[in-house]
């Protein structure tokens, strides 16, 4: 077990909605990236904080946002649902921000949209 | 062109088999490669990073050629538990990591 928890595990939700997801970093690290893995794709990269800023983001458009706390959790918020956000959603943490640092994942929370 | 592409597979191999996949990524100013594993429905994990000069890790060879942009990973005397899908994972000079599709592996007993 990596240390890293995310919450809820699954999800229902329809078009339109806005769904929050979360992520408990391991203990020690202060970066979260969240990334999306659709079916049968390799995860993407959806952006990445650092000490609670916003450092990098991938071609995600603007519904997709995040924060990260003082603990150096963090939640993804997604609006306006759409059924293509369906995927399992995953987040990793690291210490660090470069890519010598190892990212571990959490086991992901699969949304679906209907 | 995908920025890094992966044979998706699925290779089928018997036991005690070796067996190797190639990934190919798109930027010559790549600077970190990565190998993971991810078994179904369950999170990736971190298999091995991959150093110019090669290297190994029990029955587990990584490669990387920069002049013809990609790496490989190859392994020996396969197991039952090796079967799952193979994550090829490259920072392709921006700071953040780029996967590709994966590559599934089924072995065979």
């Amino acid at each position: 077990e990596t240390g890293v928890t995310q919450s809820p595990t699954h999800l229902i939700k329809t078009r339109g909605q806005q769904v929050t997801l979360r992520c408990s970093s391991q203990s020690g690290h202060n970066t979260v990236s969240w990334y999306q893995q659709a079916l049968g794709q390799g995860p993407q990269f959806i952006f990445q904080y650092y000490r609670e800023e916003e450092n990098g983001r991938g071609n995600f458009p603007p519904r997709f946002s995040g924060l990260q706390f003082p603990n150096y959790s963090s939640e993804l918020n997604v609006n306006a649902l759409e059924l293509d956000d369906s995927a399992l959603y995953l987040c990793a943490s690291s210490w660090g921000t470069t890519l010598m640092d190892t990212q571990y994942f959490g086991p992901g929370t699969r949304l679906t949209v209907l | 062109r995908k920025e890094v592409e992966q044979d998706p597979g699925p290779f089928n191999v018997p036991e005690g088999a070796t067996v190797a996949f190639n990934c190919t990524y798109s930027n010559s100013a790549s600077q970190s490669f990565f190998w993971y594993r991810q078994d179904c429905r369950k999170e990736p994990k971190l298999l091995m990073s991959v150093y110019s000069s090669g290297n190994e890790d029990g029955r587990f060879t990584a490669q990387l050629n920069r002049a013809s942009q990609y790496i490989s990973l190859l392994i020996r005397d396969s197991k039952l538990s090796d079967s799952a899908t193979y994550l090829c994972v490259v920072n392709l000079g921006n700071e953040k990591l780029t996967f590709g599709t994966g590559t599934r592996l089924t072995i065979i007993p």
